[in-house]
């Protein structure tokens, strides 16, 4: 199948740990991203990438970091995990022009007690 | 700051209604909008729109952009308690694609 796909579908972790979250698309987009999900359904992107060039909101804590092994892979670490980084994230990629959809993956439900 | 706005929040109707949802965007170098269902698990992905004027219809849904008042709108009619979903519109230029709050749509039998 072509798709998305991300790994782990849930994580439960203790506050201060450190976490991954991996994605693979092999639909042969050159661009990925990360959303965060809030628990109203309010999609806010982390980070879009492509080999050219890493684009990060500003208002993403330096405490999460993508790194992209290669083009078909974007993985989100996550340092040092905070109650309030509790939300669903989701994976994304499209081709880089701009005027095509985003396909996303069925999402990483991260929840931090 | 890109800026999208979707109204109205949250609406329930009866199965055979009609519904009308808004967006309005504010982007830098406007490139497309977007529309997307969610369910329970990821958004997919309804309709893409870059020319005003231009309708796009898929079944019972179809949706529209006016680039000049800078929004859009998606229609479902006949409505079914299948429809019931969060959707999502989505706008971006030449960055990645903000958006909205979405409206959360509930079809009662």
């Amino acid at each position: 199948d072509t798709a998305v796909s991300q790994t782990p579908k849930y994580l439960v972790t203790q506050m201060g740990n450190d976490k991954s979250i991996k994605c693979e698309q092999n639909l042969g987009h050159d661009t990925m991203y990360w959303y965060k999900q809030d628990s109203k359904k309010f999609l806010k992107i982390m980070f879009s990438y492509n080999n050219k060039e890493l684009i990060i909101n500003e208002t993403v804590p330096n405490r999460f970091s993508p790194k992209s092994p290669d083009k078909a892979h974007l993985n989100l670490h996550i340092n040092s995990l905070e109650l309030g980084d509790s939300a669903v994230y989701f994976c994304a990629s499209r081709m880089g022009n701009f005027n095509s959809p985003l396909h996303f993956g069925n999402g990483t439900r991260l929840t931090v007690t | 700051e890109d800026k999208v706005v979707q109204s109205p929040l949250s609406l329930v109707v009866h199965e055979g209604d009609t519904v009308t949802l808004n967006c309005s965007y504010e982007v830098t170098n406007f490139r497309s909008l977007l529309w997307y269902k969610q369910e329970k698990k990821a958004p997919t992905f309804l309709f893409m729109l870059t020319s005003s004027g231009i309708e796009k219809k898929s079944g019972r849904l179809s949706s529209i952009l006016d680039k000049k008042e800078l929004f859009s709108i998606l229609n479902i009619t006949a409505t079914q308690t299948g429809d019931s979903a969060v959707y999502l519109c989505a706008s971006g230029g030449n960055t990645p694609l903000v958006f909205g709050k979405g409206t959360r749509l509930s079809v009662i039998a």
